[in-house]
């Protein structure tokens, strides 16, 4: 059975400061994976989906990376800012027709 | 523009109530899912419909039901809500063997007293 774990499971950090939430997974077996955002209290919001075959995505100033051998994924914030402030999930898929499996997620609080 | 959305942001129920939780996708997509989400246990697949009128139990389907009656709607049903069902409950859609991208709604805190 896929397992997700996320770590940390809480980041405090200046602003500016670039960051890296970490994503490890059992079965490098993926089809492939998605980081998401979500403010307290709402839903998740899709930042980035990696497919098996890439190495890795961007996005302004986000950027995620997949290395399936050794079962992990990065997601790299550069220059962080207050409103990057939010919990970030990894999720990945074992196949084109299966569910999720979530990580906890990192929890990131940004200070001015 | 992709859209979920969920019929209450918040809900305030009584224990023993047959809650109805509705979730709604103008993105024609046959998948949809509801999962629950609770500190320290992270996101809970529910239940899931891979197109209309089909379902199919999640991880933990004890005490809850679904309908898909039309391919747009999914609705969650407590049938007798207890407080252990407390708890945050997200809708999600995604098209049928793409790129597996899941869209979520804003989620519904539902309080059970």
């Amino acid at each position: 059975k896929q397992e997700v774990t996320q770590i940390p499971a809480a980041l405090s950090v200046p602003e500016g400061e670039n960051l890296v939430l970490n994503c490890s997974f059992t079965d490098s077996a993926i089809y492939n994976l998605q980081w998401f955002r979500q403010d307290p209290g709402k839903g998740l919001t899709s930042l980035l989906l990696i497919q098996s075959s890439q190495r890795e995505q961007t996005s302004g100033r986000l950027n995620a990376s997949l290395d399936k051998s050794s079962g992990r994924s990065t997601l790299y914030i550069a220059a962080s800012q207050p409103g990057d402030s939010a919990t970030y999930l990894c999720a990945v898929s074992n196949s084109g027709y299966s569910t999720l499996t979530f990580g906890k997620g990192t929890m990131l609080l940004v200070s001015p | 523009d992709v859209k979920v959305t969920q019929s209450s942001r918040y809900l305030v129920k009584r224990t023993g109530e047959k809650v109805f939780l509705e979730c709604v996708q103008d993105m024609d997509h046959e998948n949809m899912f509801w999962y629950r989400q609770d500190p320290g246990l992270g996101l809970r697949l529910i239940y899931f419909s891979y197109d209309v009128k089909m379902k199919e139990k999640g991880d933990i389907p004890e005490g809850y039901s679904v309908s898909r009656e039309k391919k747009e709607r999914f609705s969650l049903i407590l049938e007798s809500a207890s407080t252990n069902q407390t708890s945050m409950y997200l809708c999600a859609s995604r098209q049928w063997g793409g790129n597996n991208e899941q869209f979520f709604g804003p989620g519904t805190r539902l309080t059970v007293l």
